[in-house]
């Protein structure tokens, strides 16, 4: 089946720093979206973004389909962004597959 | 707002003892998913609804089974929990092929 991988698995900032979070599939996929998951376990939308470049704020994504990786771009970092971030894709059948995530911890 | 709703927020059973989570959604989607998380891991799909036909994940264990009475409500059914079955249970609706809105989440607690 169809593989993800994130990095890195563990990320330290100091607040107001720049990151990129990575995450690459090894097949095509219908669909990709970053999850921003809360202390409390929520896991939050951030991206829905098969293909192209979004922008929300702070953050922004950029997905290649055709070389099968995805960019989450988190700039001037802030104690709230700590958390784990997840990459999900979506292949045929509704399937739905998740890195194994990011954890940030932004330090004040 | 529009969202998803998980009850309870935090479940305590009994080793063996069955136990139903819920979820129920305002936003009127036909694809309802139950997930389960467990400690530092990522979620793991355990099966769907799509309006009201059902697919189990291949790897599901019997143990678990859903139940969507109509468009608003899903429930998960743990028929024996085990030691193992210990996590946060996740559920979410969508559209078909579109974006994933997930609930708050049930905690599971086994003795």
């Amino acid at each position: 089946g169809i593989q993800v991988e994130q990095s890195p698995p563990d990320l330290i900032l100091q607040e107001g720093a720049n990151s990129t979070l990575r995450c690459n599939f090894s097949d095509s996929v219908n669909n990709l979206q970053w999850f921003h998951q809360n202390p409390w376990g929520q896991l939050i939308n951030l991206f829905y973004i098969p293909s192209g470049t979004k922008q929300n704020g702070r953050l922004s994504a950029t997905t290649v389909a055709t070389e099968r990786y995805s960019l989450l771009y988190i700039s001037s970092s802030q104690t709230t962004d700590s958390g784990v971030y997840f990459c999900a894709v979506y292949t045929g059948g509704f399937k739905t597959i998740f890195g194994a995530g990011t954890r940030l911890f932004v330090k004040a | 707002d529009a969202m998803v709703i998980q009850n309870p927020r935090y479940q305590v059973t009994q080793f063996g003892k069955p136990v139903t989570l819920s979820c129920s959604q305002t936003l009127n989607h036909n694809v309802m998913y139950w997930y389960q998380q467990k400690s530092s891991q990522a979620p793991k799909l355990l099966f769907h609804y799509y309006d009201k036909d059902f697919n189990n994940e291949a790897d599901t264990p019997d143990n678990f089974q859903s139940r969507r009475p109509n468009t608003s409500f899903c429930f998960l059914d743990i028929r024996s929990p085990g030691l193992g079955d210990a996590a946060m249970y996740l559920c979410a609706t969508s559209s078909l092929g579109d974006t994933q809105y997930f609930g708050p989440g049930t905690r599971l607690t086994v003795l």
